[in-house]
């Protein structure tokens, strides 16, 4: 069974433009969580997605912004990049439907996106 | 705020001996706790999660929560250079499934 999966690897911006990442969860989840690893500081919570609706926002500027399609996937905007957004983009998923504590509580990671912004 | 807090490292023990990680929360309507392993450059990978206060064991682990003294840890017994990395704590916080992290401590295992 595959994972949680990001698009792309990596990915070279330069200060004000747009940035897409991707991230598609693992057969079956609904929920798709986005964090923020920048060098040096912990996992920063972006996003929440669950069946379609955003649940929950992270305290990050509205530049940051996502959407979570019918097939679960999910895709993170950030517009007009700053240098400090240079980060790694973690992307993970879960199901929430379930009756079980911990398929509801468990996050499982993608590899994320590296993000730099030059 | 709610704040999950745990101290940076690196912290070094010697191949075989047990490691103890800790992590401290700020709000005590958390609900569940959980431990990540990241290695360098790669994606935090789940070691044990709890809810309940006490000790829960897998193998080597062994995660402890006090709800009243508001504290989490993990202790790896029989240290491996393998275990050295990055330990993230996490907890999700009553009314939400989304996880507030620590900083992470940096384990060194000395071979």
């Amino acid at each position: 069974e595959a994972g949680v999966t990001q698009s792309p690897t990596h990915l070279i911006k330069t200060r004000g433009q747009q940035a897409t990442l991707r991230c598609s969860p693992i057969s079956g989840h609904t929920s798709v969580y986005w964090y923020q690893q920048a060098l040096g500081l912990g996992l920063q919570f972006l996003l929440w997605y669950d069946e379609g609706e955003e649940r929950n926002r992270g305290n990050f500027p509205p530049r940051f912004s996502g959407r979570q399609f019918p097939n679960y996937s999910s895709e993170l905007n950030v517009n007009a990049l700053e240098l400090e957004d240079s980060a790694l983009y973690l992307c993970a998923s879960s199901f929430l439907p379930s009756t079980s504590w911990l398929a509801k509580n468990i996050q499982y990671f993608g590899a994320g996106t590296r993000l730099s912004v030059l | 705020q709610k704040e999950v807090e745990q101290n940076s490292g690196p912290l070094s023990v010697p191949e075989g001996a047990i490691a103890s990680l800790n992590c401290t929360y700020s709000d005590r309507g958390s609900q569940s706790f959980f431990w990540y392993r990241q290695y360098s450059g790669k994606s935090p990978e789940l070691i044990m999660s709890i809810y309940s206060n006490g000790d829960k064991e897998d193998g080597r682990f062994t995660a402890q929560l006090n709800k009243a003294s508001q504290y989490v840890s993990l202790l790896i017994r029989d240290s491996q250079p393998s275990d050295s990395a990055t330990y993230l704590c996490a907890g999700s916080f009553s009314g939400t499934y989304k996880y507030i992290f620590g900083t992470g401590t940096r384990l060194k295992v000395l071979a």
